[in-house]
């Protein structure tokens, strides 16, 4: 079966330091992958894509890369700050077929100063 | 344009009530889509609509659960003889084009007694 394996643990890390988050999946092929925000009570929050043939993606502190070989993706967010505690979603879009994404159940991040 | 918005954000219900959500996404945006997320889980797919046409619905959605779009504007989720396994939060979410990122609503939280 398709299946996205987050980390369940929370990830606690220093303020400053680089987080990083890791999105394992098996049995996909996926056109997209993108990553979400969400915080306690609220709906998600965009925050980048990647499509299977660009290997990194960058947007300001963040940045996302996508291995199609090792089916996994890493997403960092360097500099981190306690204001980027959130759980963090891991999402796919299957090529083909109807546009819907597969969400993980998402890494818990709290960055403590 | 104030995003997607969600009404009720709020629902406690009685088990064997009838319970009718409404989303409004933004108005460009032609895809919509309902997902429900329990406690500690990522968004789980419920139905995708692009313009007025419902396109799929997760087959994990049973009868009770319907969705309509009339006019390809806003969108109602209408769960019918509640169940307390339905408790959850349900999330809309709009885009535009397949490759966009969704803009979420602030979801509306159903508790079943």
């Amino acid at each position: 079966s398709q299946k996205i394996e987050q980390n369940s643990e929370a990830l606690n890390i220093q303020e400053g330091k680089t987080a990083t988050l890791t999105c394992n999946y098996t049995n996909y092929s996926p056109a997209y992958l993108q990553w979400y925000r969400q915080d306690p009570g609220r709906g998600p929050v965009f925050l980048l894509l990647i499509r299977e043939n660009e290997k990194e993606k960058r947007k300001e502190r963040l940045k996302v890369t996508f291995d199609t070989t090792l089916k996994q993706s890493l997403f960092h967010i360097t500099a981190s700050q306690p204001a980027d505690s959130a759980t963090y979603l891991c999402a796919l879009m299957f090529s083909g077929g109807y546009n819907k994404l597969i969400f993980g159940a998402g890494t818990r991040l709290a960055v403590h100063p | 344009d104030t995003g997607v918005s969600q009404d009720p954000r709020h629902k406690i219900t009685k088990r064997g009530q009838n319970v009718t959500f409404r989303c409004d996404p933004i108005s460009e945006h032609n895809r919509l889509y309902w997902y429900r997320q329990t406690l500690g889980q990522g968004p789980e797919f419920l139905t995708y609509f692009q313009n007025e046409a419902q396109l799929e619905k997760s087959r994990l959605l049973s009868d009770r659960f319907s969705a309509e779009r009339p006019k390809g504007s806003f969108s109602t989720l209408e769960i019918q003889r509640t169940e307390q396994g339905d408790s959850a939060m349900y999330l809309c979410a709009s885009s535009f084009r397949d490759r966009d990122g969704y803009t979420f609503g602030s979801g509306t939280r159903l508790t079943v007694v």
